[in-house]
């Protein structure tokens, strides 16, 4: 069965950078893109950007350009997230989530969620 | 910037219809897709390329659209359907995508 397995919570100070993981299985990975989402407590979903892991393209939201860097290892059917310059309304829990390349779906199939803090 | 409009709450009594709207100005170019999240749980797909519904999605969950607004219907509501709902689409390009505000239903 098609999972999405994400790493564990993170607490960052203002100014630090988190590097969230998103392992798939289940399915071939090359063959979905991933997609992030994000949820401050209380909030709605927000869209931050997909990475293709086969192409390696990539695209962010407007806010999220500059600060946003996603990656992937192939070899352990693994994306990661990393978001720069942390504030403090980067708390949220971060969503990975599989969609159908080419397609304007976020997610057919989402992870966990891995909430980070941002606090000094 | 483009946005997805939702109402915030949306309240019915069991058995009722409900009926969810989203507007926004790319709809009728793009597809629009409804995610169903409870507390402390991720997002399920409810609803895909407006009408289409994914395996497992009871038959009381349709959607539908037209112009620049697109509707999620829940046909005899249960309890178990209270929920937050969030639709979701693109931009005119189809490059970004976004959600709307989300809308809370209420079973009474």
């Amino acid at each position: 069965q098609v999972q999405l397995v994400q790493s564990g919570a993170e607490v960052k100070k203002p100014g630090a950078s988190v590097k969230v993981s998103c392992k798939a299985s289940g399915y071939t990975f090359i063959t979905y893109d991933i997609n992030w989402v994000r949820q401050a407590t209380g909030q709605g979903l927000e869209w931050m950007g997909w990475m293709n892991p086969k192409s390696n393209n990539t695209a962010s939201a407007q806010k999220f350009q500059g600060r946003l860097t996603m990656t992937r290892n192939t070899s352990i059917s693994t994306v990661y997230m990393e978001l720069s310059s942390l504030r403090s309304e980067d708390t949220a829990v971060y969503y990975c989530a599989r969609a159908p390349s080419m397609t304007t779906l976020t997610g057919d199939y989402w992870g966990q969620g891995t909430l980070v803090t941002v606090s000094s | 910037s483009y946005e997805l409009t939702q109402p915030p709450s949306v309240s019915v009594s069991p058995g009722q219809t409900a009926r969810i709207t989203c507007s926004g100005d790319a709809l009728p170019k793009q597809f629009a897709y409804w995610y169903q999240q409870k507390p402390g749980q991720a997002p399920v797909l409810m609803m895909s390329k407006d009408t289409e519904r994914p395996s497992g999605i009871p038959e009381r969950f349709s959607g539908s659209s037209s112009g620049t607004t697109v509707t999620l219907t829940i046909s005899g509501v249960q309890a178990e359907d209270e929920a937050d709902y969030y639709c979701q689409s693109a931009d005119s390009i189809g490059t970004y995508k976004l959600f709307g505000g989300g809308t809370k239903l209420t079973v009474l």
